[in-house]
């Protein structure tokens, strides 16, 4: 059974800095490309963040771009955001989800709050 | 960056009735489309890919439809546990970009 579990979350204040971890079961994680998405209180889903299976391929929403830094142990089934300078507006549950055929997200965690408040 | 619109935004629907959501791109995604379904507290769901692939597990009353700009999610006769938020998704271009969600709603 795939199972992807987030941690990490919690309260920061503005310009603090958070790290999230995925503890990915249930399949060879290192053959699969990786998402972080997010979703602000009562808001819709954003993507936020791509790495390839390798690592070598990285991407990131504008909004979060040169503040957050995504990246993968295969070695210990893990995916990691290091989430630096955050703000208000980086509230939201994270979530990390599986990619599928470079595109879409299969299989998701239950996600993890992050609350950026002083 | 391309703009996925979905309508309506909240759809009543009494059980058993069939309900149509839409979602529009702002440009061709081929049949790069995804549905998700989501409840309160819970992370998403993947419903379809591919327009109009169902995911494992996904009943037969869930459908889609569509290519390029238009796209249809069907559930044909609705049950309880399908009252959720459902959000199409694409992915034929960088960055991937969810619709803004249709809520069905019991009517």
């Amino acid at each position: 059974e795939v199972q992807l579990v987030e941690s990490g979350g919690g309260l920061v204040q503005p310009g603090g800095s958070l790290r999230l971890s995925c503890a990915a079961s249930g399949f060879t994680f290192s053959s699969y490309e990786m998402n972080w998405v997010r979703q602000a209180p009562g808001k819709g889903l954003e993507w936020v963040s791509y790495i390839s299976s390798s690592g070598s391929t990285i991407y990131y929403a504008d909004s979060v771009k040169g503040r957050f830094t995504i990246s993968r142990d295969n070695a210990k089934n893990s995916l990691y955001l290091q989430m630096n300078s955050l703000r208000a507006e980086d509230t939201a549950v994270y979530y990390c989800a599986r990619v599928f055929d470079s595109g879409y997200s299969d299989y998701w965690g239950q996600g993890t709050l992050v609350t950026v408040s002083s | 960056e391309i703009v996925m619109t979905q309508s309506p935004a909240t759809l009543s629907v009494s059980p058993g009735e069939r309900a149509t959501l839409s979602c529009r791109a702002s440009q061709s995604v081929s049949s790069n489309l995804a549905w998700y379904q989501q409840k309160p507290g819970q992370a998403p769901r993947l419903l379809i890919y591919g327009a109009s692939t169902r995911a494992t597990g996904i009943p037969a009353r869930f459908s889609g439809s569509g290519s390029g700009t238009e796209f249809t999610l069907t559930i044909s006769s609705l049950q309880s546990e399908d009252f959720a938020v459902y959000y199409c998704q694409q992915y034929n271009n960088w960055p991937p970009i969810f619709g803004g969600g249709t809520k069905v709603e019991i009517k």
